[in-house]
């Protein structure tokens, strides 16, 4: 079984200020892939990247993919209390029958 | 609303007693899954199908038992249910296997077993 490490596991920040949070694995995933869940809820898909070294924004946020597949990090600009929650990625497999999860990156960000 | 449908959201029940949980999903997926969420673990794959009546073992099938006679259903059976499956359970559906299409999450099942 492949693993997935977040770090950190635990980010408490204001409002306003940047954050990064870490995906790295020693295997190669085909894709990875970045959940947030809030409480009471499901994961709910943010975006999925496929390609070594590929970029991809979704308004403040950044993902990124590493060139060797194997570690991708989630970079939020301008951090606001509605980006709090629970940060999962999540890596598919060459055969893609299943995505293995990080244990997740509890983020909070306070007014 | 493309959706996957979990019930119950809450459920309560005793040791040995089986229970199922049902998932529906609306989006003609052909993959689906089954997982668990337990503090400390993260998400951990129970089961998963890639097809009608093609299901295969995650990392922790064990008291576990799943069926896809439809594609758009995929029950999560337990036989006799035991403390240690105390636990978040999700259902999750893709219209690949996974490695494009992004999972769509149900809001949850929170079992607990007494």
């Amino acid at each position: 079984t492949q693993l997935l490490e977040q770090s950190p596991q635990f980010l408490s920040i204001q409002e306003g200020e940047n954050l990064t949070v870490y995906c790295n694995s020693s295997s190669v995933f085909s894709s990875l892939q970045w959940y947030r869940q809030e409480p009471g809820e499901g994961p709910v898909l943010l975006v999925t990247v496929v390609t070594g070294g590929e970029v991809k924004k979704l308004k403040r946020l950044t993902f990124q993919f590493g060139d060797a597949r194997k570690d991708s990090s989630l970079h939020i600009t301008a951090a606001q209390p509605g980006d709090t929650g629970l940060y999962l990625c999540a890596g598919a497999e060459a055969a893609g029958n299943k995505l293995t999860f990080g244990g997740g990156t509890r983020v909070l960000v306070k007014p | 609303e493309a959706q996957v449908t979990q019930n119950p959201r809450y459920l309560i029940t005793v040791t040995g007693k089986k229970l199922t949980v049902t998932c529906s999903q609306n989006m003609n997926h052909e993959y689906m899954s089954w997982y668990r969420q337990d503090p400390g673990l993260g998400l951990r794959q129970i089961y998963y199908s890639m097809n009608v009546e093609v299901t295969d073992k995650g990392d922790v099938p064990e008291g576990y038992k799943v069926s896809r006679k439809e594609k758009r259903n995929f029950p999560l059976i337990l036989e006799s249910p035991s403390p240690n499956q105390t636990s978040l359970y999700f259902c999750a559906s893709s219209p690949t296997r996974g490695r494009f299409g992004g999972y769509t999450f149900g809001s949850g099942t929170r079992l607990t077993v007494v």
